[in-house]
């Protein structure tokens, strides 16, 4: 079975600009989180989303957001993009019924300059 | 507001040796925990987990250890091998109420020594 799959793996922006990451979960998958990892702060929770309905959201600002379609692929986006938003942003998925292990994929280096 | 510490940044080890990473939480709603193995440039790959009804998980040379009334989790991996050399992250969640998300440590760098 195909694990997750995340693009761009790796993207360079300047400041004030706006960035679309995508992630396609592992089939059968439905709930889908998205994490931003910067060095030293391990994994921060941005949000979750689930049969495309957001549950769940972290203390982020409103320049992130994201979206899930009927086939549970997500994508993400921050707009105005700022050079502390340079970090790896990883895309969970899971099935959301007992054990609760999230299965990652490889990541998206963003990098803002 | 840090839920999960891992208050040891790296750690060093020689092949054949136990390693030991330990994890403690503030979360007392929290009842389901996870440790995760992280290479760079790849994704973290899930490890063990254990629920909070237990206090010890095996799998293979991996063992999971919960003391919750001290709050505190440790990954005991035995023999240590060079290959896992990896940044380890503990994890936890609350399977109650509308929490879907799980609460990471910033991990712990496990460095094994041949």
């Amino acid at each position: 079975k195909a694990g997750v799959t995340q693009t761009p793996r790796y993207l360079i922006k300047t400041r004030g600009q706006q960035v679309t990451l995508s992630c396609s979960p592992i089939s059968g998958h439905r709930s889908v989180s998205w994490y931003q990892q910067t060095p030293g702060q391990g994994l921060q929770f941005l949000f979750e989303y689930f049969s495309e309905t957001q549950r769940n959201k972290g203390n982020f600002p409103g320049r992130f957001s994201g979206r899930q379609f009927s086939n549970s692929r997500s994508e993400m986006n921050v707009s105005t993009l700022e050079l502390g938003d340079s970090a790896l942003y990883l895309c969970a998925s899971s099935i959301p019924t007992g054990a609760y292990e999230q299965y990652f994929g490889p990541g998206t280096r963003l990098t803002v300059t | 507001d840090q839920q999960v510490k891992q208050n040891s940044p790296s750690l060093s080890v020689q092949e054949g040796r136990i390693s030991i990473l330990n994890c403690d939480y503030t979360n007392s709603m929290f009842d389901y925990f996870l440790w995760y193995k992280k290479y760079p440039a790849e994704g973290p790959t899930f490890l063990i987990s254990i629920s909070s009804i237990k206090d010890k998980n095996e799998d293979g040379r991996f063992t999971v250890f919960l003391n919750k009334s001290a709050k505190h989790l440790s990954l005991h991996i035995v023999p240590s091998q060079p290959g896992d050399s990896a940044v380890y992250f503990c994890a936890a969640h609350n399977s109650g109420g509308s929490n879907y998300k799980l609460t990471f440590g910033k991990g712990t760098l496990l460095t094994v020594n041949p």
